[in-house]
């Protein structure tokens, strides 16, 4: 059975700043996805970025980008120059592609805070 | 982009009786959708996968009898909360999968449910 870890249950930064969760998960698969969604007071899940396992490079979207070090099974987030829209729970998940029968498997959260 | 919605955004419901919520794709066909559940502060808990046409696969210690989940069209599903008790109070969260993008899920808005 896959599982997500996310050591960091909350986290604070200031605003402008740069800010790196950790998440680490636990698979035997070879081929799958990594994601980390972002949960704001709304609760709309909102896909921050995706990794797919095969690719080597770090996937970036604006001011996210991944540390994706499969070896160690690791998967970090770092938002950089931080805004107040940011604060939110971000969930790390993993996903097997093209099982419809296994879903994404979700992390516990980390709670960011971005301060003014 | 893809959209999920979900109706009702919120309900208020006695104890005892039934509630039933639905989760459509807007502008896709949703060959399997899920359901979560959340409680405050923690993360999306999978209660089940329906896809279209068949019968929904539920969760370990998920009890199907109170949570009827129905998939009867490639862009509705719909879960229903029978005999609802306080402790189903919760966060109901959908999401659904294009077949043409199955690395992707499509999260609802989400139903808060009260059980009074």
């Amino acid at each position: 059975a896959q599982t997500v870890t996310q050591s960091q249950p909350e986290m604070s930064v200031q605003e402008a700043e740069t800010v790196t969760l950790s998440c680490t998960y636990d698979t035997s698969e070879n081929n799958y996805y990594l994601f980390w969604y972002k949960q704001p007071p709304s609760r709309q899940m909102i896909l921050v970025i995706r990794q797919e396992a095969y690719k080597q490079q770090n996937a970036t979207e604006n001011r996210f980008s991944v540390n994706f070090q499969k070896a160690a099974k690791s998967f970090s987030l770092k938002i950089s120059d931080s805004q107040l829209g940011d604060t939110a729970m971000y969930f790390c998940a993993f996903m097997i592609p093209y099982n419809y029968g296994q879903n994404f498997v979700f992390g516990p959260g980390t709670r960011l805070s971005v301060l003014p | 982009g893809a959209v999920v919605s979900q109706h009702p955004s919120w309900v208020i419901c006695k104890s005892g009786t039934s509630v039933k919520i639905e989760c459509r794709s807007l502008d896709f066909q949703a060959t399997t959708m899920f359901w979560y559940r959340q409680f405050p502060k923690q993360s999306l808990m999978l209660m089940a996968t329906s896809n279209e046409g068949s019968k929904a696969t539920y969760e370990q210690g998920v009890e199907k009898d109170k949570f009827l989940i129905n998939h009867a069209s490639l862009t509705l599903s719909t879960l229903t909360v029978t005999s609802a008790h306080p402790e189903d109070s919760s966060f109901y969260i959908c999401s659904a999968r294009d077949p043409k993008a199955p690395y992707e899920q499509y999260f609802g808005p989400g139903t808060r449910l009260t059980v009074t």
